[in-house]
């Protein structure tokens, strides 16, 4: 168990709908992580936060956004759903902002958009 | 653009055979390449980080090494518990703190 968690699990939807999804990070953690992993892309950095702030930002979708609250969970919004979103999608944490050091991935919520 | 290519993409080893998965990499400035496990429809586990060539860590039956082009996860004497898929990553230096990961190398242990 690495200490961060993730909600739900499994999100079954359609197509042109929104979700979101919540990551609460490790405990001590200030710097939370997304990213998605489907079968043929691997995992691909999404958007990076610090202590509420965005810090970097990789291969998100104008669709997606994220944000993270004072008590530093974070959510995801994903917006305008198509079939091409399902995927993994992980949340990571790690202790400071650099992202140097080791980041510690959540269970994941699986997505799947019919 | 930071690239990390694993081989071989899947591989099949006997309980008791030892052998390697390699990580190339092309990165500006590493600033750490780290080696996860994931199983099926989990997230990844922390395994190591290797800042520079020359850089060695143990942990059980795996070992990581580090040089400037690549890194190598050797297994030795693996059982069928270490079956997983073994995904390799690294930071570059610049002001982005993602990570990049390769595709995996999916490995099997026959008992």
């Amino acid at each position: 168990d690495s200490g961060v968690t993730q909600t739900p699990k499994h999100l079954i939807t359609a197509t042109g709908q929104r979700v979101t999804l919540r990551c609460s990070p490790r405990s001590g953690d200030l710097s939370v992580y997304w990213y998605q992993q489907s079968l043929d892309q691997g995992l691909q950095f999404l958007i990076q936060y610090y202590n509420g702030e965005e810090r970097a930002k990789g291969n998100i979708l104008e669709r997606f956004s994220a944000q993270q609250f004072p008590d530093l969970h974070s959510e995801l919004n994903l917006s305008s759903l198509e079939l091409g979103d399902s995927a993994l999608y992980f949340c990571a944490s790690s202790v400071g902002p650099s992202g140097v050091g080791e980041q510690f991935f959540g269970p994941g919520t699986r997505l799947t958009v019919l | 653009e930071d690239q990390v290519t694993q081989s071989p993409e899947a591989l099949r080893l006997q309980e008791g055979e030892s052998s390697s998965l390699n990580c190339s990499y092309t990165v500006s400035g590493l600033r750490g390449l780290f080696w996860y496990r994931q199983d099926p429809g989990k997230g990844p586990e922390f395994l190591f980080t290797l800042y520079s060539a020359g850089e060695e860590k143990e942990k059980e039956r795996l070992k990581a090494t580090l040089t400037k082009k690549e890194s190598f996860l050797h297994i030795t004497a693996p059982k069928p518990e270490d079956s997983a898929t073994y995904l390799c990553a690294v930071r570059g230096g610049g002001s982005n703190y993602k990570l990049t990961f390769g595709k995996g190398t999916l490995l099997t242990v026959n008992p």
